[in-house]
């Protein structure tokens, strides 16, 4: 079955540069979601896309900016790179939450590991 | 959303049941218990979900006590593979789910 894709699955850059993270959620899947992994730390919400609109948002930096596409893929753009922003990025899909069951299940991409130099 | 309360870490016998403890004494009727794991860096996983039933699943079983301020995953025959930090999330029925809330999780070891 098809899963999240997520690229580049490794990044190096120097301070002060910008990355671009991409998602490709898996097909039909609506929404998308952006979680930070800093070294030894539980995952972080960042940042959520539904039908390409933003849905909801965490302890994203101002730094940091992120869209959804037509195509649904989306990407995470962080300008003015930060050693603290070393971390692993990790993209989420899943459909429209199910209400008689409350199923709403986020399938997480391999993620992409960010290392600030 | 409720907090949940973990214990940091557990070992497990390989081939026995793993039983992992949560705490969510502030949940509230609308709210529901997930559980996630990470296996060492890679996405987290889903592996259930209850509002008041036990549930179970080809992966878990989930207890929720009757009163909902606990609950417990088992995994009724730990393998090696099952070695991974597993997360208790409580989320609350909305127009939009959004976020999921990773607080500290248990570190579950399995040996051999």
């Amino acid at each position: 079955a098809a899963g999240v894709i997520q690229s580049p699955r490794h990044l190096i850059k120097e301070k002060r540069e910008t990355a671009t993270l991409k998602c490709y959620p898996i097909p039909r899947h609506d929404t998308v979601y952006w979680y930070q992994q800093g070294p030894g730390q539980d995952p972080q919400f960042l940042i959520s896309f539904y039908e390409k609109m933003q849905s909801d948002k965490g302890s994203i930096p101002d730094r940091f900016s992120a869209q959804q596409f037509s195509d649904y893929h989306s990407e995470l753009n962080m300008s003015s790179l930060e050693l603290g922003d070393s971390a692993l990025y990790f993209c989420a899909s899943s459909l429209e939450l199910n209400r008689a069951s409350g199923y709403n299940e986020q399938f997480f991409g391999p993620g992409t590991r960010l290392t600030v130099l | 959303d409720a907090k949940t309360t973990q214990p940091p870490s557990m070992d497990c016998a390989e081939g026995r049941a793993a039983n992992l403890p949560c705490n969510h004494s502030t949940i509230s009727g609308n709210e529901y218990v997930y559980w996630y794991r990470q296996i060492h860096s890679q996405g987290p996983q889903y592996i259930i979900h209850g509002l008041k039933n036990n549930e179970t699943n080809e992966m878990a079983s989930l207890i929720i006590t009757e009163d909902r301020k606990s609950s417990t995953l088992i995994l009724p025959h730990a393998t090696l593979r099952d070695t991974a930090v597993y997360y208790c999330i409580v989320r609350i029925l909305t127009d939009s789910w959004g976020k999921l809330q990773f607080g500290a999780g248990t570190q579950v070891v399995v040996t051999p």
